[in-house]
């Protein structure tokens, strides 16, 4: 157990609708790190959060959209669902530390299916 | 840019052999290295990193890795495989000029036969 909580564990919803995926880091960590899983694309780097604020910014969506709470909890929203947009939704978390040696702890993810 | 390349995305070992998981690397500035591994239906958790200390890298479960500038790799070991190192094995770079944030390889299916 990773410490790291990913709700909901699964998720089936139509193309068209917009879905929320919740993430709370492990006590003590700042940053939040959102990822998509696929077996076309590998796992793809989303979004980072740091403190509430947004870090860094990877291969995501104008669809997709997150934020980062002042509880630290995360939440990832999904719009205008495609069916490419199936997939496994991580979220890690870690300290945030500078230098690239931010060891980042994953949780158990969001299997998300658009029919 | 940073890039990394898992050689093999499937590698079959019998119990008690060597598993060797290849992980080459693509980097114009000094790269941290990562190692993760993934259960079935469970996230990725860190087996080891590279961070310009030693270039021989001790992680959990009995792997280690080492980092060769010079061929530009990575390569994941163990000297004895398990059943239950049976997984998804991911390597990751990160580097300054990807502000820090991980590229990951496609990854490699670790598979062992009793």
């Amino acid at each position: 157990d990773s410490g790291v909580t990913q709700t909901p564990k699964h998720l089936i919803t139509a193309t068209g609708q917009r879905v929320t995926l919740r993430c709370s880091p492990r006590s003590g960590d700042l940053s939040v790190y959102w990822y998509q899983q696929s077996l076309d694309q590998g796992l793809q780097f989303l979004i980072q959060y740091y403190n509430g604020e947004e870090r860094a910014k990877g291969n995501i969506l104008e669809r997709f959209s997150a934020q980062q709470f002042p509880d630290l909890h995360s939440e990832l929203n999904l719009s205008s669902l495609e069916l490419g947009d199936s997939a496994l939704y991580f979220c890690a978390s870690g300290q945030g530390g500078v230098g690239g040696t931010d060891t980042q702890y994953f949780g158990p993810g969001t299997r998300l299916t658009v029919l | 840019a940073q890039s990394v390349t898992q050689l093999g995305s499937h590698v079959s070992v019998s119990e008690g052999a060597l598993v060797l998981l290849r992980c080459n690397y693509s980097s114009s500035v000094p790269p941290y290295l990562f190692w993760y591994v993934q259960y079935p239906n469970q996230g990725l958790q860190l087996l080891l990193k590279y961070t310009s200390a030693a270039t021989l890298v001790k992680g959990i479960n009995g792997f280690e890795a080492e980092f060769k500038k010079s061929e530009t790799s990575f390569h994941l070991t163990k000297p004895s495989a398990h059943m239950s190192d049976a997984a998804e094995y991911f390597c990751a770079v990160s580097t300054s000029g990807g502000s820090y944030i991980p590229t990951f390889g496609r990854g490699t299916s670790l598979i062992v036969h009793p």
